[in-house]
């Protein structure tokens, strides 16, 4: 089965600097959702890359899928304390089947600091 | 704006009751979801379903059954909770029609159930 693996579990950062998740597939990926949780919530849709090289951004919020490495990475610039939460990436298993559930990373939890 | 609606955000109940997750969509989408979240361990699926009337087992659908009886709504129960049931438990749900235009899953905010 497919598994995502998240980098860093935890990022702690001052307000104002940048920041980059990783997520890794151990299979190939058929597009990348990421979403983020505030706490004790539920998830809310960031963006979704399907193609290799893709790029996308949500505010100050980056994401890029590399297919070849099978990751995906989400950057943000100037981060604000509205930045923290939990940030969580999911893919499907298969390219085939839409109904194929989603697969999720175990999450990212930053901390925004003043 | 279109929502998932699960009933409740916090539930405690005793070991050994059963008890009903009830989570409803407006968006008439095929697909219906049931996830427990626990710290470490992320996102596990339980139980999904296609279509009205139809289920599928998750990862981990062990003490848990599922009900569709309409489209917009999704039920999870428990037959016989117990402590290790503890848990942040999330309803989502999509349609092909979303996966085509990337909008991926809805979640509802979670009810967040204590076994005791």
């Amino acid at each position: 089965s497919q598994e995502l693996e998240q980098s860093p579990q935890s990022l702690i950062v001052q307000e104002g600097k940048n920041l980059t998740i990783n997520c890794t597939s151990s299979k190939t990926l058929y597009g990348l959702y990421w979403y983020k949780q505030k706490y004790g919530e539920g998830l809310i849709f960031l963006m979704m890359l399907q193609k290799g090289g893709e790029e996308k951004s949500h505010e100050k919020i980056t994401a890029k899928l590399d297919e070849k490495k099978q990751q995906s990475s989400l950057h943000i610039t100037a981060s604000q304390p509205s930045h923290a939460g939990i940030y969580l990436c999911g893919a499907h298993a298969t390219l085939i089947s839409g109904n194929t559930p989603l697969v999720f990373g175990k999450g990212t939890r930053l901390s925004v600091i003043a | 704006d279109v929502k998932v609606t699960q009933s409740s955000r916090y539930l405690v109940k005793r070991t050994g009751e059963k008890v009903f997750l009830e989570c409803v969509q407006d968006m008439d989408h095929e697909n219906m979801f049931w996830y427990r979240q626990d710290p470490g361990l992320g996102l596990r699926l339980i139980y999904f379903s296609y279509d009205v009337k139809m289920k599928e087992k998750g990862d981990i659908p062990e003490g848990y059954s599922v009900s569709r009886e309409k489209k917009e709504r999704f039920s999870l129960i428990l037959e016989s909770a117990s402590t290790n049931q503890t848990s942040m438990y999330l309803c989502a749900s999509s349609s092909e029609t979303d996966r085509a235009t990337n909008y991926g899953y809805t979640f509802g905010s979670g009810t967040r159930l204590t076994v005791v």
